[in-house]
């Protein structure tokens, strides 16, 4: 079973803000998902990672394989941020996610 | 965009009652899942779909849960005698194949067992 933890668990930044959420896990995984759950509860993947860096617009994730490590980050902060990030990790066949960092941008 | 529809939105059954989520993944995709979400909890992995039959399952999908592809576009999920802790969010997620890795989440489906 892999261990995944988030941190912060609750985030409050001002707009404009450079935002960083982290995640570990405990087992080697294949593929580390980033996931976004709006308060109405649709969830959208933003990311998977399996080594490196990948952006998206404002959005940046990392990973380091060998430190069980990834972040997110969010550039330039927006009110429309705001949600519930998810990290997700694949091991084997079966997915374990963290309990999720909720972040709030106030404007 | 193509996207994963899951019905109903919210479901409201009696304990001991059969209930079936609906979902209807994304049309070339091959790959189906089912997580839950209890109320203040952290999303949980139900079970993997692939080829029409399960390819895995966690600890959590007990007997009480069944999955199914009953024609090509739903993909259902079935609880045969709901207790009070099956209420939560069902999300239903699918994926291409070789590309499993990415996965498209409907909805959720919100579902209160009284």
């Amino acid at each position: 079973k892999n261990e995944v933890e988030q941190s912060p668990q609750n985030l409050t930044a001002q707009e404009g803000e450079f935002i960083t959420i982290n995640c570990s896990y405990s087992v080697g995984i294949s593929a580390l998902h980033w996931l976004q759950q709006h308060p109405g509860g649709g969830i959208v993947s933003l990311f998977m990672l399996s080594s490196g860096k990948k952006k998206h617009g404002r959005l940046i994730a990392t990973i380091n394989i060998q430190e069980k490590h990834s972040s997110l980050h969010i550039t330039a902060s927006h009110p429309r941020d705001s949600a519930v990030y998810i990290c997700a990790v694949r091991f084997g066949n079966q997915f374990y996610f963290g309990t999720g960092t909720s972040l709030t941008v106030i404007p | 965009e193509p996207e994963v529809t899951q019905t109903p939105s919210h479901q409201v059954t009696q304990m001991g009652q059969e209930v079936i989520l609906r979902c209807v993944p994304i049309s070339n995709h091959l790959y189906f899942y089912w997580y839950r979400q209890i109320l203040g909890q952290k999303v949980e992995f139900l079970v993997s779909f692939y080829n029409n039959e399960i390819s895995e399952k966690s600890e959590i999908f007990d007997d009480q849960f069944s999955v199914e592809r009953p024609d090509g576009s739903n993909f259902t999920l079935k609880i045969r005698s709901t207790k009070l802790e099956d209420s939560a969010m069902y999300f239903c997620a699918s994926s291409e194949e070789g590309r499993e890795d990415t996965q498209y989440f409907g909805p959720g489906t919100r579902l209160t067992v009284l």
